[in-house]
């Protein structure tokens, strides 16, 4: 079945120690998203790529950095994680930008910071 | 500013019906997306809605009004696989998605 996949589940990171999400697609779709959620909030829109084009959100903190070397992956770094950054991270693609295509999400990675 | 506003819980019977409203305003509009969560999951989609008027797909409806700026997600037959939180997003001119915090549905017995 095509799909959404993240790794891991579930990562737990000290404080300010690196941590890379990762997320992969086989729906062939342009456009990867990477969202940030915490509890009883709405996802909130870090970064998406279409193609390999980069689109940073204004307010997305340089902390967070992401990369995706081909159509299928794309990693999330966060470089110093702080207590603020625990939440679930949701990866979701789309077929086109600019358009009405429904996001398909991954199952998220909850991130812990100790 | 762009904003969704949607309740934040609401309490139902199973086997009863629910409305979910949802009002937005955003910057342009390219339609409205209601999204199901379960907790700790990822949200899956539910409707799109860009037109005026009912979208019926089983015992899930949508409603949107354009002119309102307002949307309703219709839950018929509730089921206790039905408590999610239901999450209302809004296509904006630039085709990015403004999300509702969602609504938090608990079904009782």
């Amino acid at each position: 079945d095509a799909m959404v996949i993240q790794n891991p589940r579930y990562q737990v990171t000290q404080f300010g120690k690196p941590v890379t999400l990762s997320c992969s697609q086989t729906l062939n779709h342009n456009v990867m998203y990477w969202y940030q959620q915490k509890s009883s909030q709405a996802p909130k829109l870090l970064f998406h790529y279409y193609d390999k084009d980069f689109n940073n959100e204004a307010d997305t903190p340089d902390n967070f950095q992401s990369r995706r070397p081909n159509t299928s992956f794309c990693f999330l770094d966060i470089r110093s994680p702080g207590l603020g950054d625990a939440a679930m991270y949701l990866c979701a693609t789309s077929r086109e930008s600019g358009s009405s295509y429904e996001q398909y999400f991954g199952p998220g990675t909850r991130l812990t910071v100790t | 500013g762009q904003n969704i506003d949607q309740p934040t819980e609401m309490t139902a019977t199973e086997g009863a019906i629910v409305q979910i409203n949802c009002t937005y305003q955003t910057s342009g509009f390219n339609g409205l997306f209601w999204y199901q969560q379960h907790a700790g999951e990822a949200p899956t989609f539910l409707s799109y809605n860009v037109l005026d008027g009912l979208e019926e797909k089983g015992r899930f409806s949508s409603f949107l009004s354009r002119s309102k700026g307002y949307s309703y997600l219709l839950l018929k037959e509730l089921q206790m696989k039905d408590s999610a939180s239901y999450l209302c997003a809004a296509l904006d001119s630039n085709y990015q998605l403004i999300w509702g915090a969602g609504t938090k549905l608990i079904i009782k017995p």
